[in-house]
């Protein structure tokens, strides 16, 4: 167990719709990051945060945003879904950005 | 950019055989280099890493060392089991516009039959 939790662990909707994906970095983990792993292109870093503050972005659609909350926690909203978009969504964690990310069990999101 | 290239899968072996997994990288300045483990329903689970050329990391059994003249990580255990049936990451963490970015390569399933 990584100390990483993320909800729901499977999530299925249709196209056109929105979801949220949450995460709750280990205790004491300032950096969130979002990543999307799907069969055709393999682990696709999206998003980091610290400290509620976006620090990078990575192969992120337009339709696709993150927040970081005070508490920490972070969630990730997908709109206009798309068929392709159906993928296992993970987040990881860090102290600050510089150290081993600890990564959850991941979202696996299937868009029918 | 930076980039990380993994030898294709699967990788099939028998119990108690040597494993080699290639990887090698591509990138400015001093990267640390890192092996993820993803059993099969689960996320990723740091395996070991290196920080510097010449380190060698290791854990349960699996080595690889960081060489920059060949710029490559490769991993190696000795004697797997199939318990050791998993996709392997291979990836890299290196200063990207002054954040920390890491590029994964893009995964080597492994395969140990009894």
């Amino acid at each position: 167990d990584s100390g990483v939790t993320q909800t729901p662990k499977h999530l299925i909707t249709a196209t056109g719709q929105r979801v949220t994906l949450r995460c709750s970095p280990r205790s004491g983990d300032l950096s969130v990051y979002w990543y999307q792993q799907s069969l055709d292109q393999g682990l696709q870093f999206l998003i980091q945060y610290y400290n509620g503050e976006e620090r990078a972005k990575g192969n992120i659609l337009e339709r696709f945003s993150a927040q970081q909350f005070p508490d920490l926690h972070s969630e990730l909203n997908l709109s206009s879904l798309e068929l392709g978009d159906s993928a296992l969504y993970f987040c990881a964690s860090s102290v600050a950005g510089q150290e081993t990310q600890y990564f959850g069990p991941g979202t696996r999101l299937l868009v029918l | 950019g930076d980039s990380v290239t993994q030898m294709e899968g699967p990788v099939t072996l028998s119990e108690e055989a040597f494993l080699t997994i290639n990887c090698t990288y591509t990138a400015t300045g001093y990267p640390s280099l890192f092996w993820y483990v993803q059993y099969p329903g689960e996320g990723l689970q740091l395996l070991l890493k290196a920080t510097k050329a010449d380190d060698k990391g290791s854990n349960k059994g699996f080595e690889a060392t960081y060489r920059k003249e060949t710029t490559s990580f490769h991993l190696e255990k000795g004697s797997v089991q199939v318990s050791d049936s998993a996709v392997y990451f291979c990836a890299l963490r290196a200063n990207s516009g002054g954040y920390q970015k890491v590029t994964f390569g893009t995964g080597t399933k492994l395969q140990v039959i009894p």
